[in-house]
């Protein structure tokens, strides 16, 4: 069936460093792919989106291309920073269903 | 604009009791999801709702949980009797349509732990 692997974690990092959560699928035909975060004490929410090979979904600095020859869509940010800390699930979208990662823990230092 | 709503936070409940989630979307949204997040994992689809009617109750185990939504608006999830293995946290999430590419939108969630 459809699924998700994402990097798993903890991630810890400085403030300003580069970040990249790698995240492949398994998937027939078209998923649309998601980026959801959930940050201490809070519900999930989406972080970007791309529904279509080569769309690139950006978002507070955050960006995913979506890969169809690599069957890829990882998250990358130039320079994080405390307030990004968080957990954060990629997803794909097929057929009305949306199915997770586990989540990737990611705390960035002062 | 409010979000989705649910309670209780949190429920601390022993093997064989009852329980009983409630979210209420938000206003206008058409479809209703219920996830069930183990700690380590990300969320899996129990029940969807569009309007009040079950789309996709395919991972629900019905011999233990049930969920309605009555009148298409606020919904309960229920599980009875509770099992060890039901410890999570219970999402509830609204969607304006049905279809996974309109996004999602997640209540807080209800953390179970069953002892």
């Amino acid at each position: 069936g459809d699924s998700v692997t994402q990097m798993e974690g903890p991630v810890t990092l400085s403030e300003e460093a580069f970040l990249t959560i790698n995240c492949t699928y398994t998937a027939t035909g078209y998923p649309s792919l998601f980026w959801y975060v959930q940050y201490p004490g809070e519900g999930l929410q989406l972080l970007l989106k791309a529904t279509k090979a080569d769309d690139k979904g950006s978002n507070k600095g955050f960006e995913a291309t979506y890969r169809k020859e690599t069957t890829s869509f990882h998250l990358e940010k130039g320079s994080v920073q405390v307030s990004d800390s968080a957990v954060y699930f990629c997803a794909l979208s097929k057929d009305y269903k949306l199915s997770f990662g586990a989540g990737t823990t990611v705390t960035v230092r002062a | 604009e409010a979000g989705v709503a649910q309670s209780p936070r949190y429920k601390i409940i022993e093997k064989r009791q009852s329980v009983a989630f409630w979210c209420n979307p938000i206003s206008g949204h058409a479809t209703l999801y219920w996830y069930q997040q183990i700690l380590g994992q990300g969320p899996k689809l129990l029940i969807q709702f569009q309007n009040n009617g079950v789309v996709d109750d395919s991972q629900l185990p019905k011999d233990r949980f049930s969920a309605e939504r009555l009148k298409g608006v606020d919904s309960t999830l229920k599980i009875q009797p509770a099992k060890l293995e039901d410890s999570a946290v219970y999402l509830c999430a609204s969607s304006l349509v049905a279809g996974g590419d309109n996004e999602q939108f997640f209540g807080p969630g209800t953390r179970l732990t069953v002892l």
